[in-house]
């Protein structure tokens, strides 16, 4: 079974802290992906990396970066937390060579930042 | 511009009844679709999937009906349980910067299947 593990299922920041999420798979997957869902805006991708060191903005990216050191570990910093990022933070991995082009998430991160 | 649709926010049925979730795309370049579905405090997890040389595709209670001509397609769960009640997802293959495999999710259906 693939196994995608988030480093918190619950996280409480103050406004202005550097917040570190972790993400790892075990499948070997080459492309990684970090979502954030909110309610009635279903889920929005932040960033994505395709190979490691590799990194490409996805639809809002502002606020937040990545670091993908090795293939199976994908990291979203957010800078500067702030009360608009309060959300479920999702995280994805996902084979390149596939038919079937499923992306498989972790079981997400509620981030509250007060 | 919301390329991926899904334009009911809820749907509520009764247990054995027949399920449909409905989805509209916008880009006639999308040749894969997928279905998710969520439980609160989870991960989505992968349904079903439907390429578009195909009209149709089974597994089990669920069936995902492509129409190309339409742009739609919808997901039938046939019957219904309680534990059907999720909210799900729609995505569709997208293609941009160096991965090939992103995907462009719509903004979900919250099903409530009730006993």
């Amino acid at each position: 079974d693939v196994k995608v593990t988030q480093s918190s299922r619950y996280l409480v920041k103050r406004t202005g802290e550097k917040v570190f999420l972790e993400c790892v798979q075990d499948m070997d997957h080459e492309n990684m992906f970090w979502y954030r869902q909110d309610p009635g805006l279903g889920l929005r991708l932040i960033y994505f990396s395709y190979d490691v060191k590799m990194k490409e903005k996805g639809d809002i990216p502002e606020g937040y970066s990545v670091s993908r050191e090795k293939k199976e570990r994908f990291s979203l910093i957010l800078e500067s937390a702030s009360t608009n990022q309060t959300s479920m933070y999702l995280c994805a991995s996902s084979f390149t060579q596939t038919s079937s082009y499923e992306q498989y998430f972790g079981p997400g991160t509620r981030l509250t930042v007060t | 511009d919301q390329q991926v649709k899904q334009n009911s926010p809820s749907l509520s049925v009764q247990e054995g009844r027949i399920s449909i979730l409905n989805c509209d795309y916008t880009n006639s370049m999308f040749d894969y679709f997928l279905w998710y579905k969520k439980y609160p405090a989870e991960g989505p997890t992968f349904l079903i999937s439907i390429s578009s040389i195909k009209d149709k595709n089974e597994d089990g209670r669920f069936t995902v009906f492509l129409n190309k001509s339409a742009k739609h397609l919808s997901l039938h769960i046939v019957p219904s349980q309680p534990g059907d009640s999720a909210v799900y997802f729609c995505a569709a293959k997208a293609w941009y910067g160096g991965s090939q495999g992103n995907l462009i999710f719509g903004k979900g259906t919250k099903l409530s299947v009730k006993p």
